[in-house]
């Protein structure tokens, strides 16, 4: 089974409609990321968490909303989804060791289209 | 501003050809870290090296090889005698300036290795 899991893996959707992406990882690591991926733009960081109690907002938070509900489950929505949302979207852990700095373990990625 | 710049937005060599991808980074930061993530066609990012700014020595590791350069603001990957499983898209990355887990991704360059 993979480290980082994510689901749905494919999803298509209907404007307006509310997504949800769900990640779970095993690594027990604190940190946990969201990055969507468009061609030709490559990775863009949407939310962080460092811990259950911390939230922050990334490079494109606008239009999404995330829910740390423990350890090792990060959520991803999109209240009311709209087709430039159209993307692969990636969670993403690393450790808070500083020997691994910046190594980031990503899920299979997550497939949205909307329509 | 932070930016990584990956101008080669595909690349095609055939099997054997030694192939270097380009990776261009702006950052006032002193310390730092770059990245190569390797993207296959399954879709999972694989973390491939990580490079202090402190650390200007080339790495190497079989048939991979890095060249860091602070002159230039470069940090060139090379394949040596490609194969086709070396086929994927592959990041630069660079870390964030208040945290290095937080990564800013270049556009990707995409490589095919064609038998």
């Amino acid at each position: 089974d993979a480290d980082v899991t994510q689901t749905p893996r494919n999803r298509i959707t209907k404007t307006g409609k509310r997504i949800m992406l769900e990640c779970s990882q095993t690594k027990g690591h604190d940190r946990m990321y969201w990055y969507r991926q468009d061609p030709g733009l490559g990775l863009r960081l949407i939310y962080y968490s460092f811990d259950v109690k911390d939230i922050n907002k990334g490079e494109i938070s606008d239009g999404y909303s995330v829910s740390r509900q423990a350890q090792a489950k990060f959520s991803l929505s999109l209240e009311s989804a709209i087709p430039n949302q159209t993307a692969l979207y990636f969670c993403a852990t690393s450790d808070t060791d500083g020997k691994n700095t910046g190594e980031l373990f990503f899920g299979e990625g997550s497939r949205l289209t909307v329509l | 501003a932070q930016k990584v710049t990956q101008a080669q937005t595909e690349i095609s060599v055939v099997e054997k050809e030694d192939v270097t991808l380009d990776c261009v980074y702006e950052t006032r930061d002193t310390t730092y870290y770059l990245f190569w993530y390797k993207q296959p066609p399954s879709g999972e990012l694989v973390f491939l090296i990580r490079r202090n700014s402190f650390d200007e020595q080339n790495e190497i590791s079989g048939r991979y090889s890095w060249n860091f350069q602070k002159s230039t603001s470069s940090f060139n990957f090379t394949i040596t005698a490609s194969q086709v499983v070396d086929s994927a898209v592959y990041f630069c990355a660079l870390s964030d300036t208040y945290n290095t887990d937080k990564l800013i991704f270049g556009t990707g360059t995409r490589l095919q290795v064609f038998p």
